[in-house]
């Protein structure tokens, strides 16, 4: 069974602080990785994805991948109450299967 | 970019009877979308992978015959919630894969929603 582990939190971090969010694999044949953000009983939005070993970046946001360790992170600079939310890693197992296998979420809390 | 409209947002049904939830590709063919379950404070759970013109791929668990899915066009696919139970009560969430154009955001659009309750 291919699965996405993540702290559920609640994950607490001062306001203008570095939040860390972390994500390991079952599946050593994933193929790509994405972290999407979700507010209560909306949709789940796209934060980043990443598919390559190292980092990317994109404003405020940092998405780590490890696949030796299967480990995937996503790093918030200056976090803002606004990115209070829950923050989804999923990930695409590749080898014809499309669909996309969430891990439970981590609720991230920004403190003012 | 790509949008996924979904409707409808919010349904409320009587136990037994069926409910259908559409998920439209607004601006982009999609020959696969995919359909997901939520429970409280759960994950997205993907439930079925929706092909165009042919059936669609269950994952284990989901039972095909209560979950109807319907890909009859490139920019729609309906899922039929049959004899609807207080169980069965939800998110539903649709997502479409644009092929054509994978730059922005690998292809992964998700439609807003449907929030099911049986009663």
């Amino acid at each position: 069974q291919k699965e996405v582990e993540q702290n559920s939190g609640p994950l607490s971090v001062p306001e203008g602080a570095i939040a860390s969010l972390n994500c390991t694999y079952s599946d050593r044949g994933s193929q790509s990785f994405f972290w999407y953000r979700q507010y209560s009983g909306k949709s789940p939005e796209l934060i980043m994805f990443i598919y390559s070993n190292g980092d990317k970046e994109d404003g405020r946001f940092t998405a780590q991948l490890n696949k030796a360790s299967q480990y995937v992170s996503l790093l918030i600079r200056d976090s803002q109450p606004s990115d209070s939310a829950t923050y989804l890693c999923a990930v695409n197992p590749g080898g014809g299967a499309d669909g996309l296998t969430f891990g439970k979420g981590t609720h991230l809390i920004i403190q003012p | 970019g790509a949008v996924v409209s979904q409707h409808p947002s919010r349904v409320i049904c009587k136990s037994g009877t069926s409910v259908k939830i559409e998920c439209r590709s607004l601006d982009f063919q999609a020959t696969t979308m995919f359909w997901y379950r939520q429970f409280p404070k759960q994950s997205l759970m993907l439930m079925a992978t929706s092909n165009e013109g042919s059936k669609a791929t269950y994952e284990q668990g989901v039972e095909k015959d209560k979950f109807l899915i319907n890909h009859a066009s490139l920019t729609l696919s309906t899922l039929t919630v049959t004899s609807a139970h207080p169980e069965d009560s939800s998110f539903y969430i649709c997502s479409a894969r644009n092929y054509a154009s994978t730059g922005t955001n690998y292809g992964y659009t998700f439609g807003s929603g449907t929030r099911l309750t049986v009663v």
